[in-house]
């Protein structure tokens, strides 16, 4: 019922191309979707984040979708660059309370 | 700018030992979070708090505890260190919004 489930575990894109990164839930009291971008060395920072009453949310070249019905979201970067090689969570909440926490996608972008 | 400090960001302790790891943080949140990162496994949740001497377990509790004796600093304790808590700590701060904001993490060795 915690669990988020997410996939691919690494994922390989070339330059300019969309990476997709996808995630499911169980818990449908969770409120509160955020993506995570980890650079080697350092903590986890957010990157954006979505709330279960609308379906999509874009930011730059980051967009959130989310299918309330089928309890899955997922991150999709357009035009990747390699500066967005790292590692990317997504997680979920509920109450503002315990972030519940995917396993992680290692994204490389080639040149 | 938003600030979690964690105290150390490298710690190599000995088998038995006692361990200490603190973090404050300045955004005045009401939750504060440790997990602990590990290859493949992701972030798991070891205690997060909600209020000043609040606490409530993750989902890997065993062999820690935790104190929030003020609502800016939460410390995370091994109360006898063991090689199988080798890993990067995390810890984090969120407040109404949901979103977390991590410190930069602390890579702690056992021997």
């Amino acid at each position: 019922q915690q669990q988020v489930k997410q996939s691919p575990q690494s994922l390989i894109v070339q330059k300019g191309g969309i990476s997709i990164i996808n995630c499911a839930y169980e818990n449908t009291a969770f409120d509160y979707f955020p993506w995570y971008q980890q650079f080697p060395g350092k903590g986890p920072a957010l990157l954006i984040a979505i709330r279960p009453d609308v379906s999509e949310k874009k930011e730059g070249r980051f967009t959130i979708s989310f299918n309330k019905s089928a309890k899955q979201f997922s991150l999709h970067i357009m035009d990747s660059q390699p500066g967005d090689s790292a590692t990317y969570f997504c997680a979920a909440s509920y109450s503002a309370s315990k972030i519940i926490f995917g396993s992680g996608t290692r994204l490389s972008i080639r040149p | 700018d938003v600030k979690v400090t964690q105290s150390s960001r490298y710690l190599v302790k000995r088998t038995g030992e006692k361990v200490f790891l603190e973090c404050v943080q300045d955004m005045d949140h009401e939750n504060m979070f440790w997990y602990r990162q590990d290859p493949g496994l992701g972030l798991r949740l070891i205690y997060f708090s909600y209020d000043v001497k609040m606490k409530e377990k993750g989902d890997i509790p065993e062999g820690y505890s935790v104190s929030r004796e003020k609502k800016e600093r939460f410390s995370l304790i091994l109360e006898s260190a063991s090689t199988n808590q080798t890993s990067m700590y995390l810890c984090a701060s969120s407040g109404d919004s949901g979103g977390a904001f991590f410190g930069q993490g602390t890579r702690l060795t056992v021997v």
